[in-house]
């Protein structure tokens, strides 16, 4: 099967711009999660998706925002971007019966000016 | 919510030696523990894991345990080789079955394989 896909790989925005990321699971994976990852603080979560609905959410301010799609695929938005926003954000999926298990996407590197 | 700690934050080690690396986890409900390598510029890839009804686990030269009465698990690897050199991960959650669940990781180790 192939692979967990994001879109795009690489973007450059700048402060007060708002930014849409696409991610693909692999199919037949039904939920979705998503993560940023920094130097400084690792990798965080940032919500989960399943079945279109918002399962769980971490502790990100609102601009910070999500969806999926009856496809399994998944979207994240993140508005009013700040310059602490610039991150690798990575997306991974799982499989409706071995729930924990994720397999990452190669991530978006966003880096906001 | 669950805090996962690991240590060292970085080890370096001569190629055939053993590398072991260790996460304490707050939340006694958790109950799925993975381990990730993240190689530089790549995705976190998924390289062992271990749930809680299980003491121990081995791949090849790798190999998990947990103590949950503790609360803490570890990462064992053996003969190490350079391409072991990477960013390891450790992640705690507590779902199963489709209930909610996310994996909160700890900060990192950075393995380094000395030739």
């Amino acid at each position: 099967k192939a692979g967990v896909t994001q879109t795009p790989r690489y973007l450059i925005k700048t402060r007060g711009q708002q930014v849409t990321l696409s991610c693909s699971p692999i199919s037949g994976h039904r939920s979705v999660s998503w993560y940023q990852q920094t130097p400084g603080q690792g990798l965080q979560f940032l919500f989960e998706y399943f079945s279109e609905t918002q399962r769980n959410k971490g502790n990100f301010p609102g601009r910070f925002s999500g969806r999926q799609f009856s496809n399994s695929r998944s979207e994240m938005n993140v508005s009013t971007l700040e310059l602490g926003d610039s991150a690798l954000y990575l997306c991974a999926s799982s499989a409706r019966d071995r729930a924990e298990t994720q397999y990452f996407g190669p991530g978006t590197r966003l880096l906001v000016l | 919510g669950e805090n996962v700690e690991q240590h060292p934050s970085t080890l370096s080690v001569q190629e055939g030696d053993s590398a072991v690396i260790k996460c304490t986890y707050s939340d006694s409900a958790s109950n799925y523990f993975p381990w990730y390598k993240q190689e530089l510029g790549k995705r976190p890839q998924l390289i062992i894991d271990i749930r809680s009804n299980v003491g121990e686990k081995k791949d090849q030269r790798i190999a998990v345990t947990l103590n949950k009465t503790a609360k803490h698990f570890s990462l064992h690897i053996t003969e190490t080789q350079p391409e072991d050199s990477a960013v390891y991960f450790c992640a705690a959650s507590r779902g199963s079955g489709g209930s909610n669940y996310k994996l909160t990781f700890g900060k990192g180790t950075l393995l380094t394989v000395n030739p």
